[in-house]
Order: C-alpha cells, then sequence, then structure tokens
C-alpha cells in the first residue's frame, strides 16, 4: 500500500521566520506534486516536481524532491500570513492521473 | 474559461438515498479523477478516467460509481448513500503527461444523515 506521509501536520509560525515541512513516500516515483488549500476552496497546483534533485521556487516558497530518499521538502522563507493555509504534498503514480496525498500541513503564520 | 465545474456545491441526503455528483471541464483534457477529503486524511482517489469510455477503480471505490460518455463530463453517482460517505467531494482534470498539473474543482461538501 502506498503512504504519503507529511510532517508537521500543524505550523504555527511566526512572520519571518523560516520552515520546512516534509513528505515521505513509499513507492518509487518521480513525480511530486505540491498543493495549496485555502479553507473552503479547492486545491492549487504550487509545484511539479519531476526528477531527482528537481528544485522549485516561487516566492517564499521552494520545493525540492530527493526520489532516492522518497522525500520532498516544501521550505518557506521569511513567511507572511498570506502563507497560511494548508499545504498538501501528492505523489503521482501514473502520468498525471492518479494522485496519492499526504495529510497536509495546516500552515498558521502568527504576527 | 470556466475550468472545471462541479454541481451542486452542498448536498443532504438521507442514507440510503441515491444521487448523482456532476462534474465537467471546457479543457478538452483526457484525464478526470474523483476524490473524497476527509478530516485529516488528506484527499483519496476514488476512480478515474483516462478518456471517454474508459473507467477505473482508485483507492476507495466502494459504494461509488463512475462513466464517462464524453470527454467533458464525469459524474459520480452514489446508489445508497451511507454516513460514511459524508465528506468533500473533488473532481480533477488534466492532459496526459509527467509534466501536467491536475486541476481541481470548487468541491461538493456532502453530509449523509
Amino acid at each position: 500500500e502506498l503512504k504519503v506521509e507529511q510532517n508537521p501536520l500543524f505550523l504555527s509560525m511566526q512572520e519571518g521566520k523560516n520552515y520546512t515541512i516534509y513528505c515521505n513516500y513509499s513507492t518509487t516515483s518521480d513525480r511530486l506534486y505540491w498543493y495549496r488549500q485555502d479553507p473552503g476552496k479547492s486545491l492549487e497546483s504550487l509545484f511539479v516536481l519531476l526528477s531527482n534533485g528537481a528544485v522549485k521556487q516561487e516566492g517564499r516558497l521552494m520545493a525540492s524532491l530527493d526520489t532516492k530518499a522518497r522525500l520532498s521538502t516544501l521550505h518557506i522563507t521569511a513567511a507572511v500570513h498570506d502563507l497560511s493555509a494548508t499545504y498538501f504534498c501528492a505523489v503521482d503514480i501514473s502520468s498525471g492521473n492518479q494522485f496519492y496525498f499526504g495529510t497536509g500541513t495546516s500552515l498558521t503564520v502568527i504576527p | 474559461n470556466a475550468g472545471v465545474t462541479q454541481t451542486p456545491k452542498f448536498q443532504v441526503l438521507k442514507t440510503g438515498q441515491s444521487m448523482t455528483l456532476q462534474c465537467a471541464q471546457d479543457m478538452n483534457h483526457e484525464y478526470m479523477s474523483w476524490y473524497r477529503q476527509d478530516p485529516g486524511m488528506g484527499l483519496r482517489l476514488i476512480h478515474y478516467s483516462v478518456g471517454a469510455g474508459i473507467t477505473d477503480q482508485g483507492e476507495v471505490p466502494n459504494g461509488y460509481n463512475v462513466s464517462r460518455s464524453t470527454t467533458e463530463d464525469f459524474p459520480l453517482r452514489l446508489l445508497s448513500a451511507a454516513p460514511s460517505q459524508t465528506s468533500v467531494y473533488f473532481c480533477a482534470s488534466s492532459y496526459p503527461g509527467t509534466h501536467q498539473r491536475a486541476f481541481f474543482g470548487q468541491g461538493t461538501r456532502l453530509t449523509v444523515v
């Protein structure tokens, strides 16, 4: 059974601080996605990581993928309140059609 | 450009009732799929389709049926609703290919009493 584990599940951080969310998965896959979800809303695609060593950055968020360790990270730099949301990683096992999601990390950025 | 449209947004059913959750996309995506989201469990794949006429089961298919008669539509049917099916349901679509990201609908919040 494929497992995708995220930690932490809940994260409360002060504005201006840095932190990393971890995503471990149990299958061999070189396709890893990060999504953001605001309360009561749909999922917004953040990053698509398609190979070992892939690194993507947008604004204060940077995602990386280590397929050998089956680990992806989402690093938050100098957090701001607008980043408060739930972040999901997802492993794709079939070229964009079957995603297995982590449990999500609920991030709250406090002043 | 509407993207992925789900209807209804909210629904309350009694145990044993049937209903269909609608999903339509206007991006000519071949791939479509249904997920359910429960607290503390992320999203779980129910059924998916790689094209019109082709469907398959995902991680949690029991109690749900799907069909794909057109590229645009992918309805999810609950034949006899159970309280365990209380959840938020998301439909997603994408082009084939490893670099393609999925687009999600706004979700349907279903309560079975």
